[in-house]
């Protein structure tokens, strides 16, 4: 079955404690992403991966790292969590970066509930 | 910069109702797609339909279809005869694969509630 996974679902943790989300994608997709939801303010993208090796910031990119390793596997790392990065996170892949063919749409993970106390 | 709007916060509808989610959109690129993805209570995010710039045409999948209008930079989203599992938030998003990254640039959603 085609599909994103993250790991843990939910996770709650101490301000400092250094955690990471695991996602994993099984369609061998290029372009993976991370995105954070916030009531009020919508979804907004962390970090972002065109490939291996590849990533670069997206629009909130302050206090978190990545890592692409390799093509299936893109983590989210919080090296020293703070409360006002409580949220929901979404890692999400597609087959590239843009096509008309659709081959850009975005597939999401199910979701990761952090609480930073 | 691109910008995504979902005026209506929240809607209520009694069951069997039609239901138009409205969705306007800000872009200066002249190819860009538009998205709708549906997070029902359980919270993951469902997507449900992509549209390109170049395609005008409206689409009909069972009782969901979406009107696209340049003129008015609008891509509104009908449910007809809705049910209760219709009842989450819906989502309306943007991507301009000509800016570099190709971000889903997401407006803030409208919750459905759709009363039995």
């Amino acid at each position: 079955e085609a599909q994103v996974t993250q790991n843990p679902r939910y996770l709650i943790t101490v301000t400092g404690k250094k955690l990471t989300v695991t996602c994993s994608q099984n369609m061998n997709h290029e372009y993976m992403s991370w995105y954070r939801q916030d009531p009020g303010l919508g979804l907004r993208q962390i970090y972002y991966s065109m490939n291996v090796e590849v990533t670069d910031k997206g629009d909130v990119p302050e206090g978190y790292k990545v890592s692409r390793k390799e093509k299936r596997n893109f983590p989210l790392i919080l090296e020293s969590p703070s409360p006002n990065q409580t949220s929901l996170y979404f890692c999400a892949s597609s087959l590239s970066r843009w096509s008309p063919e659709g081959t850009d749409t975005q597939y999401f993970g199910p979701g990761t509930r952090l609480t930073v106390l | 910069a691109q910008k995504v709007t979902q005026a209506q916060t929240e809607i209520s509808v009694v069951e069997k109702e039609d239901v138009t989610l409205d969705c306007v959109y800000e872009t200066r690129d002249t190819t860009y797609y538009l998205f709708w993805y549906k997070q029902p209570p359980s919270g993951e995010l469902v997507f449900l339909i992509r549209r390109n710039s170049f395609d005008e045409q409206n689409e009909i999948s069972g009782r969901y279809s979406w009107n696209f209008q340049k003129s008015t930079s609008s891509f509104n989203f009908t449910i007809t005869a809705s049910q209760v599992v219709d009842s989450a938030v819906y989502f309306c998003a943007l991507s301009e694969p000509n800016s570099g990254n190709t971000p889903l640039v997401f407006g803030k959603g409208t919750r459905l509630s759709v009363i039995a």
